[in-house]
């Protein structure tokens, strides 16, 4: 079936640091991407949407300057969190849309800490 | 997400006990999707509904999507330990993006 491998799985930055997190579509294409913070006991929240070749769209409150995405192909988007604090810490995950499934297939997370 | 509320919050059964998930949408919805999650956890697919009245079983959980396509149910029969988690309705309104409900936290008592 269809995988979406997100990485790393774990980072622990020093505040002020950048930290990237990467989503791929391991076995299907996806023109577009989403990405999600989770904060504890909270539901996902959809933070932007990564759309192959163009800008990405982000969701009212969300920095664009401080969450860079990158969707330069069909298989890769990249989150970046540019000068990390402390708040940023959180739980971030991927999902791909898969057009051929009609579905969306979730990345395993990446939790950040920043110290 | 503000369209779609999820209900109860939090929910604690005996193990053996049935119970119910709901999920509302304030708009007419194009998909509606369960998912399980241990927090900091990915997420577990549980089921897809797409076809207003349509209902999905897989072992002991049932999903119905009521005719409107606004509103969904998750059912487990005899719930156990396993089971326990925290559940997710997610809404696709315009085949693109998916907003999820706050959650349902299962804790299923032995």
């Amino acid at each position: 079936g269809a995988v979406v491998s997100q990485h790393p799985s774990r980072v622990i930055c020093k505040s002020g640091t950048s930290v990237k997190i990467e989503c791929r579509s391991l076995d299907f294409q996806a023109t577009t991407m989403f990405w999600y913070r989770q904060f504890p006991k909270q539901s996902l929240m959809l933070m932007a949407t990564s759309n192959e070749g163009s800008k990405a769209t982000y969701e009212q409150g969300v920095e664009k300057d401080k969450f860079l995405i990158n969707h330069a192909s069909l298989t890769l988007s990249t989150l970046t969190v540019t000068s990390a604090h402390p708040e940023d810490s959180s739980f971030y995950i991927c999902s791909a849309r898969n057009e051929a499934a009609s579905g969306y297939t979730f990345g395993s997370g990446t939790r950040l800490t920043v110290v | 997400s503000q369209e779609l509320e999820q209900s109860p919050q939090s929910l604690i059964v005996q193990e053996g006990k049935n119970l119910t998930i709901n999920c509302t949408s304030s708009k007419t919805l194009y998909g509606l999707y369960w998912y399980k999650q241990k927090y900091g956890e990915g997420l577990i697919f549980l089921m897809m509904l797409q076809k207003g009245g349509e209902e999905k079983s897989h072992e002991k959980i049932t999903a119905k999507l009521d005719e409107k396509k606004q509103q969904s149910s998750l059912h487990i029969t005899a719930s156990q330990p396993s089971h326990a988690g925290i559940y997710l309705c997610g809404a696709a309104y315009n085949n693109n993006d998916m907003r999820f409900g706050a959650g349902t936290r299962l804790t299923v008592k032995p």
